[in-house]
C-alpha cells in the first residue's frame, strides 16, 4: 500500500520562528512536491523535486525554501513563520511522466500566532 | 499562472439527486485529473481524462473533457452520502509535471 507521511498533523509556532515540515514517501518516487491549501483558493505549488537535490520553485515559493537530502524524504522550510503562513500543508509524490498520479499525505495544519 | 475555477464552490444536496461540478479555465492542458479529499486526508485521484472530448465513467460519476480542453465536468448520478468531500480539479500543463488546482467544489450530500 502506497504511503506518504507528514511529521506532524497539527502544529502551532510563533512569528519568528523557524519551522520544519517533513515528508516521507515508501515509493521510491522521482517527484516531490509541497502545496498549501487554502479555502476557495484550492492547492497552491509552492516547491516541487525532480530528483535529489533538485528544486524548482512553484507558483508561491516566497517566505519558504526545501531541502531533499534523500530520495525518500522531502523538507520544507519557513524561515521565519509569519501569520500570513497559517494553513494546511500537503506534500505528494509520483513517478516522473505525464497524466501520472500523484500521491498525497494526510496534511499538516499550522497555526502561526 | 493558469487558474482553474470550479463551480459551485459548495453544493449541499439531498440523498438520490444528481448534480454537476464544473472545472473552467480560459489555458488549454495537456491533461485533466480529478481528486476528492475526505476530512483529515490528501486527495485521492478519481480519474484522469486525456482526449479532448472524452468521456470517462465511474460507477455513478461521470467525467467529461471539453473539446478545447480547456474544461471539465463531473457529473454524480443518485448521489449518496459517501460521495460528500471536496472536488478538486487539475490540470496538467504540456510538456511539464506540476498540475495547477480548482478552487475545489465542498460537496455534501444529505441523507
Amino acid at each position: 500500500d502506497v504511503k506518504v507521511t507528514q511529521s506532524s498533523r497539527y502544529l502551532v509556532k510563533r512569528t519568528g520562528e523557524k519551522v520544519f515540515l517533513e515528508c516521507v514517501q515508501d515509493m521510491d518516487h522521482e517527484n516531490m512536491f509541497w502545496y498549501r491549501q487554502d479555502p476557495g483558493l484550492g492547492l497552491r505549488l509552492i516547491y516541487f523535486s525532480y530528483d535529489v537535490k533538485m528544486k524548482e520553485k512553484g507558483d508561491i515559493p516566497e517566505g519558504y525554501s526545501v531541502s531533499r537530502e534523500k530520495k525518500e524524504r522531502f523538507s520544507l522550510i519557513l524561515e521565519s513563520a509569519s501569520t500570513n503562513q497559517t494553513s494546511m500543508y500537503l506534500c505528494a509524490s509520483s513517478f516522473p511522466g505525464p497524466t501520472i498520479e500523484q500521491y498525497f499525505g494526510p496534511g499538516t495544519r499550522l497555526t502561526v500566532t | 499562472t493558469q487558474l482553474l475555477e470550479q463551480s459551485p464552490q459548495f453544493l449541499s444536496i439531498q440523498e438520490g439527486e444528481n448534480l454537476t461540478v464544473y472545472c473552467n479555465s480560459s489555458s488549454v492542458f495537456s491533461s485533466l485529473q480529478w481528486y476528492r479529499q475526505e476530512p483529515g486526508e490528501g486527495p485521492v485521484l478519481l480519474v484522469t481524462v486525456v482526449t479532448g472530448g472524452e468521456v470517462k465513467k465511474l460507477k455513478r460519476l461521470t467525467f467529461q473533457f471539453g473539446d478545447a480542453r480547456k474544461d471539465s465536468s463531473l457529473h454524480i448520478t443518485a448521489a449518496q452520502t459517501g460521495d460528500t468531500g471536496l472536488y478538486l480539479c487539475a490540470g496538467e500543463d504540456f510538456g511539464n509535471e506540476k498540475l495547477t488546482f480548482g478552487t475545489g467544489t465542498r460537496l455534501t450530500i444529505i441523507p
